[in-house]
Parts: C-alpha cells; structure tokens; sequence
C-alpha cells in the first residue's frame, strides 16, 4: 500500500539555525500538507500546496516558514531561524484530487522537531 | 470560538460496549468531514469520511447533521484495539484547509 515518508523522524537542533524537513508523498497525489503538533495539544494546519504554489496557510506559517516541491516527488518545510516553540512534531500530508465528498488525506509518520 | 470542538473524554468503555462520539463545527461553509484515529505518538490515521447520507465501515457509523452543524462516530462491538483518540476534521468550502478538533480520547478495558 502506497504511503506518505517523512524524513528525519527526529530532528534536534539549536535556536536560530535553520532546517529542512523532507517529505515524499503518495506517487499520484496532487494536494500536499504540512501539518504540526506540540506534544500534548491538537493538531494544526499550517500550509496547503498544489500545481507548485501555496493554495492556503495558516496564521502560524510566517516569514520563517517556506515550503518547495524541489522535484516531481519531494516536498520539504524549511524553518529559517528556530525558536524553542516550534519544538513540534511536523506531519506531511497529500491527498488525491477531489474524491466523492471530500479530500481524504494520508499523513506520514511525522519528524519530531526538538529545539534547544 | 473554535472551529471543531469535541469532547476530550477519555470514554473508559468494557470491550463489547457501544460507544458514541460527537463533534461540532462553528462554520456553515463546511463542505467535508473526516474521522481519523490517533495512536499515542503517532500520525492521525484516516477511519472514514462522513458523508451527506451517512455511512458505515463496518463496526463503525458516521453521521452529518448539517442543520445542528455536528457529526457523530458510533463505535460498535469495542476492541482493546480501538483504544486511541478521536480526532474530528471538518474542511471549509472553497478552502484547501482542514481544522483539526482537539480529539476524544477512548479507552476501550478489557
């Protein structure tokens, strides 16, 4: 069964640097989502991607935040200057097109994000 | 107001019980619904989506109420297995964003 890959399943860097989470969707998708979690609270949207451009984010993806679709199957977050509150766990999600009466999404097993 | 809110329990449910769950959304332009599963430290799961009608999977039933703006799980026949939280997802026409509730914890004892 195809499945959404994340990569580094745990990240642990330093305030201010910057990191590249890295995303491989399902092959045929077209929709692509990042997500994040802080341990203990709900999960939150933070952009929607399709055709190559953001389509929607969230107030919590600012300037620091940007994401890419480098080649025809990776999609990565990059986080220029981390705080210590985007300690997360980030989730990638992708979705086909619109499928009966909704968007199901497939999310990948997430990279726990650890700021010090 | 939140956009999806749901009860955060935990529901403490015997296996073999029936066991409901519901979940209220804030904005009438809401066009899809979904229940996912969320394991202990893991990423939410697709169970089903919730679709006009109504539908089921199995031991499980989704229901959409868009008059009183809710929709519902009904879990029935428990499993140790179905222990995990409930999380309600609710995405706005016309939007490509998804609101995530907070979850309903279940623990299903044997």
């Amino acid at each position: 069964e195809p499945e959404v890959t994340q990569t580094p399943s745990h990240q642990v860097t330093q305030m201010g640097q910057e990191v590249i989470l890295r995303c491989v969707p399902i092959s045929n998708h077209l929709y692509f989502y990042w997500y994040r979690q802080i341990l203990g609270q709900k999960v939150e949207f933070l952009v929607s991607f399709y055709n190559n451009e953001i389509s929607e984010k969230s107030e919590i993806f600012d300037d620091q935040f940007s994401v890419e679709r480098p080649d025809g199957s990776n999609f990565t977050l990059k986080i220029r200057s981390t705080k210590l509150e985007d300690s997360a766990m980030y989730f990638c999600a992708s979705s086909e097109a619109l499928q009966r009466e909704g968007y199901e999404q497939y999310f990948g097993p997430g990279t726990r994000l650890t700021v010090t | 107001r939140k956009e999806v809110e749901q009860d955060p329990g935990p529901f403490n449910v015997p296996e073999g019980a029936t066991v409901a769950f519901n979940c209220t959304y804030s904005n009438s332009a809401s066009q899809s619904f979904f229940w996912y599963r969320q394991d202990c430290r893991k990423e939410p799961k697709l169970l089903m989506s919730v679709y006009s009608s109504g539908n089921e999977d199995g031991r499980f039933t989704a229901q959409l109420n868009r008059a009183s703006q809710y929709i519902s799980l009904l879990i029935r026949d428990s499993k140790l297995s179905d222990s995990a939280t409930y999380l309600c997802v609710v995405k706005i026409y016309n939007f490509n964003k998804f609101y995530f509730g907070s979850g309903t914890k279940l623990n299903v004892k044997p």
